[in-house]
């Protein structure tokens, strides 16, 4: 299958810090990522589809201006969690759909992000 | 609108024993449909989908699911549970140009 890559695995930082978290598809291009967010023993809830070279998309109740998305190229989206605070600790997943059909979405590792 | 509905958020089974996790789906269009498994702290590892091939699809680790329509369910089994098959695992429909809308997990514990 289809590789995705996520940097870094775990972050800590303060509150009122900017964190970035990359997401890479490692050996296909991907127009479409998303990102999702995931509390403790839930499900994933989508934030944004990032597609190359628009703006993202974002689902209703997501601000826009705490979490940017730039997906500047086919292999690599980022989000940046601006300004964060100790509400914005959780699980941090991004994927990537495949270009040859069938909506298949392969799964980085995650991100936790605690914020102190 | 799509949706899908996992039946049961914990399931407990004994090793060796038979896995059935369940999923039924809602979709106004043909759906494409996926399991993924969740370890702890880790991202979604695909298990299977359905793509409107063959209805009975088969996956890693052992695992299959089949298509129904007439029951629009996806359910996944597997004959012989592994101490290793514990984890959380999510159902999930997408359509073309849809997103991908995924159920609330089956927790799935394996006792020795």
């Amino acid at each position: 299958g289809a590789v995705v890559s996520q940097h870094p695995s775990r972050v800590i930082c303060k509150s009122g810090t900017s964190v970035k978290i990359e997401c890479r598809s490692l050996d296909f291009q991907a127009t479409t990522m998303f990102w999702y967010r995931q509390f403790p023993k839930q499900s994933l809830m989508l934030m944004a589809t990032s597609n190359e070279g628009s703006k993202a998309t974002y689902e209703q109740g997501v601000e826009k201006d705490k979490f940017l998305i730039n997906h500047a190229s086919l292999t690599l989206s980022t989000l940046t969690v601006t300004s964060a605070h100790p509400e914005d600790s959780s699980f941090y997943i991004c994927s990537a759909r495949v270009p040859w059909g069938s909506e298949t979405q392969y799964f980085g590792p995650g991100t936790r992000l605690l914020v102190l | 609108a799509q949706s899908v509905t996992q039946l049961g958020s914990h399931v407990s089974v004994s090793e060796g024993a038979l896995v059935l996790l369940r999923c039924n789906y809602s979709s106004s269009v043909p759906p494409y449909l996926f399991w993924y498994v969740q370890y702890p702290n880790q991202g979604l590892q695909l298990l299977l989908k359905y793509t409107s091939a063959a209805t009975l699809v088969k996956g890693i680790n052992g695992f299959e699911a089949e298509f129904k329509k007439s029951e629009t369910s996806f359910h996944l089994t597997k004959p012989s549970a592994h101490m290793s098959d514990a984890a959380e695992y999510f159902c999930a429909v997408s359509s073309s140009n849809n997103d991908m809308r995924f159920g609330a997990g089956t927790r799935l514990t394996v006792k020795p």
